[in-house]
């Protein structure tokens, strides 16, 4: 069955470092998407891709970066890990055309910057 | 600029009874699809419902319904005869023009027995 993965599903690292979180779908999805979810701010858009090395930014891109080398993989790097990045990060991914084609969502990463 | 918003941090609802988790939305674009998902206390996003806006009739799946009312930029989640595994986080999602994907700030459903 296909599905979509995420790596590691918990992290905990020092503020300055470098961290990459892992997406890998096998959906052959084109379009994948990093979001943060905080309480009280729902989930939000910080990268996504509509295919091979395409990247766009979201709501909250600062700090963040991605890469989109293949259809199937999507990381998220913090460049240099802050507090305030401390949340729990989905990836997802969609077909896509057609409005009607949702997302499929990863498990989640929950990571803690200390 | 488009925009989903929850007015409902929380509900609570007894087991068997109905509940609608209230969204409202913002956009421009003429075609657009409406979402909901819910969330345990697992932390993984399902995905529940779909309404599409041209859509003529309301969207139903099993227990979930949407009422959707377009001229009131309104897309709420009907759930009937709620159960215990009812009881998570439920988000409504808006998916426009652009491939991207506005969620709302989400409403915590409790189910009471």
């Amino acid at each position: 069955d296909a599905e979509i993965t995420q790596s590691p599903r918990h992290k905990i690292t020092e503020t300055g470092r470098q961290v990459t979180l892992a997406c890998h779908q096998t959906w052959n999805h084109n379009n994948m998407f990093w979001y943060r979810q905080d309480l009280g701010h729902g989930l939000r858009l910080i990268h996504y891709s509509y295919g091979v090395q395409d990247t766009n930014k979201g709501e909250v891109s600062d700090g963040y970066s991605v890469s989109r080398s293949n259809t199937e993989d999507l990381p998220l790097t913090l460049e240099s890990a802050a507090s305030s990045q401390t949340s729990v990060y989905f990836c997802a991914s969609s077909e896509a055309s057609g409005l009607r084609e949702t997302q499929y969502f990863g498990p989640g990463t929950r990571l803690l910057v200390l | 600029a488009q925009k989903i918003t929850q007015t409902q941090p929380g509900m609570f609802v007894q087991e068997k009874e109905a509940v609608t988790l209230d969204c409202t939305y913002d956009t421009s674009d003429p075609s657009y699809g409406l979402f909901w998902y819910k969330q345990p206390s697992s932390g993984e996003m399902i995905f529940l419902i779909y309404q599409g806006s041209y859509d003529q009739q309301n969207a139903t799946e099993g227990r979930y319904s949407l009422n959707f009312q377009k001229a009131r930029k309104s897309a709420n989640l009907v759930i009937s005869a709620s159960q215990l595994g009812d009881s998570a986080m439920y988000f409504c999602a808006m998916r426009a023009t652009g491939n991207q994907f506005y969620f709302g700030t989400g409403t915590s459903l409790t189910v009471i027995p």
